[in-house]
């Protein structure tokens, strides 16, 4: 199985700050990330590690340097307090990161 | 409008069996797989199950295997879960996804709660 590593499990951030988010794989895979707010469903931000998903702003981007995956948020809006994840599409299962939890600071 | 809904969610006790529905409008249903992805209550995301377009080829993670089954009928553009043998630690919300790329959707979730 892929191992998916989330880091950091929360953030405090303001409205305009740059955001990193990053999933380290145990392996090299493809990579998602989701957002997810407070009982909604995900949806999906990023596929094949770096490519925009229909609709999502272009302030979120996906970046991989090796087995290392970034999400980065360039400057953070109200609407991006949100938990995310990761979740590699590689190989079964599809396992997801533990989720970082975006809060406002 | 593209869309999924689940169904079937609901109480059941330990050792009983439930079966899930989710429901897909607005696209060829057919030419997309599909997962079940589970989330227990506050916690993070577990993918638990994939199916083809085609229904031929099913995966499950290991948490489930041999005690749920994932299937399709695309006439009735449904996707279904069969669960068994329900555990204290199956409870959750339970959501259907299309794709794993381009296209994902995901449905608003069903809850199912095992408990005594």
């Amino acid at each position: 199985d892929i191992q998916m590593t989330q880091s950091p499990s929360s953030l405090s951030a303001s409205v305009g700050d740059r955001v990193t988010i990053t999933c380290r794989a145990g392996q090299n895979t493809f990579l998602n990330w989701y957002q997810q707010k407070p009982g909604k469903a995900p949806e999906l931000l990023i596929y094949g590690t770096s490519s925009l998903h229909s609709g999502v702003p272009s302030r979120f981007s996906g970046s991989a340097s090796g087995t290392n995956f970034t999400l980065t948020i360039s400057s953070l809006q109200p609407e991006d307090f949100a938990t995310y994840y990761c979740q590699q599409t590689y190989s079964t299962p599809f396992t997801f990161g533990q989720g970082t939890k975006v809060e406002i600071k | 409008e593209v869309q999924l809904v689940e169904s079937g969610g609901g109480l059941v006790q330990p050792g009983g069996s439930l079966r899930l529905s989710c429901a897909a409008a607005g696209f060829i249903f057919s030419s997309y797989e599909m997962n079940w992805v589970r989330q227990a209550p506050g916690k993070g995301l577990e993918w638990i199950s994939y199916i083809t377009s085609s229904g031929t080829t099913m995966y499950y993670a290991d948490t489930v295997r041999g005690r749920f089954t994932i299937s399709r009928d695309n006439a009735k553009n449904s996707l279904y879960l069969q669960m068994n043998s329900l555990r204290v630690e199956d409870t959750g919300f339970y959501y259907c996804a299309r794709g794993l790329g381009y296209g994902n959707i995901w449905g608003q979730g069903t809850l199912v709660t095992v408990s005594s």
